[in-house]
């Protein structure tokens, strides 16, 4: 069974970075065709597309955010990070780890549960 | 303001049937593959429909999606209580770099 975990600051002070961990179990980040991503809600909004990166390396960035976002990925760890710089109380939320899988078509079929985020000074 | 449109809200009675409207554009849903997320209170989304109109496994037949131009349709049929739940569209857009959007969220009430 492919899980994934979100982990990191439940706080975060305004003009901090922000760093989230991916830890994910079942997939390698080295076979074609996967992905692993997040995806934010703030309370009682809609979703927004942050970052994926591929197992080839390749990444993808929500246009809006592209200044302030990072993704990484270690694959000897199993791990996917995200930085997001200059944190403001709009960026308060859930955050959500995806995986995408070419084979499984265009969606991201598997969440981790989700992390929230607060940023307050 | 969403990418993609969608109603905030529908309602329907148990054991009817309801569709929820995406409305998106040349560069999104013109191009691309539309998901559908429904998303219990307190949960993260799970996928319903994916590739516009396929079920991954363990989703009813009473969920269907489909598309035509820029827009897409999810529709559920034999309404159950457990259906309620929030419902986001959600594709590919190739506006200044490929990105995922998704809509507004439609708010199902089963009455």
């Amino acid at each position: 069974q492919i899980t994934l975990r979100e982990s990191g600051p439940s706080l975060v002070t305004p003009s901090q970075t922000l760093t989230l961990t991916c830890t994910f179990s079942n997939f390698s980040l080295n076979t074609d065709g996967l992905g692993v991503g997040f995806v934010r809600q703030p309370p009682g909004k809609t979703l927004q597309f942050l970052a994926l990166i591929y197992w080839d390396d390749d990444r993808r960035y929500s246009p809006s955010l592209r200044t302030r976002l990072t993704i990484t990925k270690d694959t000897s760890q199993n791990q996917v990070v995200l930085t997001m710089a200059d944190m403001h109380p709009v960026d308060t939320g859930t955050y959500y780890c995806v995986q995408y899988a070419s084979s499984e078509g265009t969606a991201f079929h598997i969440w981790g549960p989700g992390t929230v985020v607060t940023v307050s000074s | 303001q969403s990418v993609l449109t969608q109603p905030p809200s529908v309602s329907a009675a148990p054991g009817q049937r309801v569709s929820i409207f995406c409305s998106g554009g040349t560069s999104n849903i013109g191009k691309h593959y539309v998901s559908w997320y429904q998303q219990l209170p307190g949960t993260a989304p799970k996928v319903v429909i994916y590739d516009d109109n396929k079920r991954p496994s363990g989703i009813p037949d009473r969920f269907s999606g489909s598309k035509s131009g820029t827009s897409a349709i999810l529709a559920i049929t034999g309404l159950q209580t457990g259906d309620e739940a929030d419902y986001f569209c959600g594709t590919w857009d190739d506006t200044l770099s490929p990105h995922v959007v998704f809509g507004g969220g439609t708010q199902l009430t089963v009455l």
